[in-house]
């Protein structure tokens, strides 16, 4: 069946460092979205990527779509403590479901 | 973007018996998620949910533990059958919200059962 993996499954880093949780689909994506869940809280939207290739900056947040769209990454530039949560991709092929990636739990020491 | 209304929050249940989860969209949309999240884990989608049709089911998923309601475009109920604590995880609706194409979830269901 379709999978995404997400690497790594937990990252802690000092604040002011810079983070970043890559995404692996088993299969082509028609296109891959990302969420953040605090802890304790429901999964909020952060962006959607289309285009192959496609790279999308979100402040301190950068997105990337592979070429063969079956990979993503996001980068979060200088963390701050407020960007403590589990990062997860979720991918759509064709359909309107989404089948969410394994997540990525960041950790951000003051 | 669509608010989601989920409840109840928390629910402690006896093994046997079944718990119905609710979820109030504020707007009008076209398909329903419904997922289960063991704590610490990746969301899992047990169901789509359209209106006026059955529900869609995903492998391991089956409609007689799992039934699903969706009488109108923004109330969906899914109801948790003949529990063991095997059930026992976080549940969540979703849906398409607006038009940015993310999903808003609703604040999920925390389900134990003893």
């Amino acid at each position: 069946g379709q999978q995404v993996m997400q690497i790594p499954q937990y990252q802690h880093v000092q604040e002011g460092e810079d983070f970043t949780t890559y995404c692996n689909s088993s299969t082509t994506l028609s296109n891959i979205q990302w969420y953040k869940q605090r802890p304790g809280g429901h999964p909020v939207f952060l962006i959607q990527l289309v285009k192959s290739g496609e790279v999308k900056k979100q402040k301190r947040l950068t997105f990337q779509f592979g070429e063969a769209k079956k990979n993503s990454s996001l980068h979060i530039t200088a963390t701050q403590t407020t960007d403590v949560g589990t990062y997860f991709c979720a991918g759509r092929h064709n359909t309107d479901k989404l089948i969410f990636g394994t997540g990525t739990r960041l950790q951000v020491f003051p | 973007s669509a608010v989601i209304s989920q409840k109840p929050s928390r629910d402690i249940c006896q093994r046997g018996t079944s718990l119905t989860i609710q979820c109030q969209v504020d707007s009008q949309v076209t398909m329903m998620f419904w997922y289960r999240q063991q704590p610490g884990q990746s969301l899992t989608l047990i169901a789509t949910a359209n209106q006026g049709s059955e529900a869609t089911y995903e492998s391991g998923f089956v409609i007689d533990k799992f039934p699903i309601s969706r009488p109108n475009l923004t109330f969906s109920t899914l109801t948790v059958s003949n529990m063991s604590p095997e059930d026992s995880s976080i549940y969540l609706c979703s849906a398409l919200s607006g038009d940015n194409y993310g999903y808003t979830f609703g604040s999920g269901t925390r389900l134990t059962v003893v």
